[in-house]
């Protein structure tokens, strides 16, 4: 089934330590998106990248960083975690970041870290 | 910058209908958007809606934008047990800065039968 396969599902990490978490896509979409899901607060965007090569930062960078060596993959590092850093992390995919028309994404199942 | 807002829950009977309200700021967004995710999943399109338009229906999903009042909602009839889950309202809006896309905090929605 063509889609987004996120690694690992969960993952429990002692602070100050550093963490990869995994996003590969298999549709050749141009845009990856690398969002967290917290309580009240809905998902918002850490990074992005809207073509293989380039990045973006999103609302809340702080803390994570990520590259876009090819097309299918879009890892997230976060260098040392901290304790806010505990959430659900998604990533996404869409044909193109820069179109006018209808961006539709697809999303991932998730990856839930919790950082103690 | 774009805000949206949900409200956090909703609760329905089994057969009745649902609505789900959202409400955004930044009057010129281009498209608003109803994702539904389900329980340990990641989030799917439900439907979309241009701004140039006022409604659209998909069998038992209608969508209703009323752009002088900024308010999206999404209208599900015959709700069934497996309608729960969270449902998220987002809208897209196109910038020379870059494009952005701004979700809302999600409605859990809980069918009781």
């Amino acid at each position: 089934t063509a889609g987004i396969t996120q690694a690992p599902t969960s993952q429990i990490l002692a602070a100050g330590r550093s963490m990869t978490l995994r996003c590969t896509q298999d549709m050749r979409h141009n845009a990856m998106y690398w969002y967290r899901q917290d309580l009240g607060l809905g998902l918002r965007l850490i990074h992005y990248s809207n073509t293989a090569g380039t990045t973006g930062k999103g609302e809340v960078p702080d803390g994570y960083s990520v590259s876009r060596a090819n097309t299918d993959d879009f890892p997230l590092t976060l260098a040392s975690a901290v304790p806010s850093q505990t959430s659900v992390y998604f990533c996404a995919s869409s044909e193109t970041g820069w179109t006018a028309g209808a961006n539709v994404l697809t999303f991932g199942a998730g990856s839930r870290l919790t950082v103690l | 910058g774009e805000d949206v807002e949900q409200s956090l829950f909703l609760s329905v009977r089994e057969g009745d209908s649902s609505v789900i309200n959202c409400t955004y700021t930044d009057s010129s967004s281009t498209y608003l958007y109803w994702y539904k995710q389900e329980p340990g999943a990641g989030l799917q399109l439900l439907t979309y809606i241009f701004s140039n338009m006022d409604m659209k229906q998909d069998q038992r999903l209608t969508v209703l934008l009323n752009k002088k009042d900024k308010h999206l909602s999404l209208r599900i009839a015959d709700t069934q047990t497996g309608d729960s889950a969270i449902y998220f309202c987002a809208a897209w809006k196109i910038k020379a800065a870059g494009n952005k896309l701004t979700f809302g905090g999600g409605t859990r929605v809980l069918v009781k039968p």
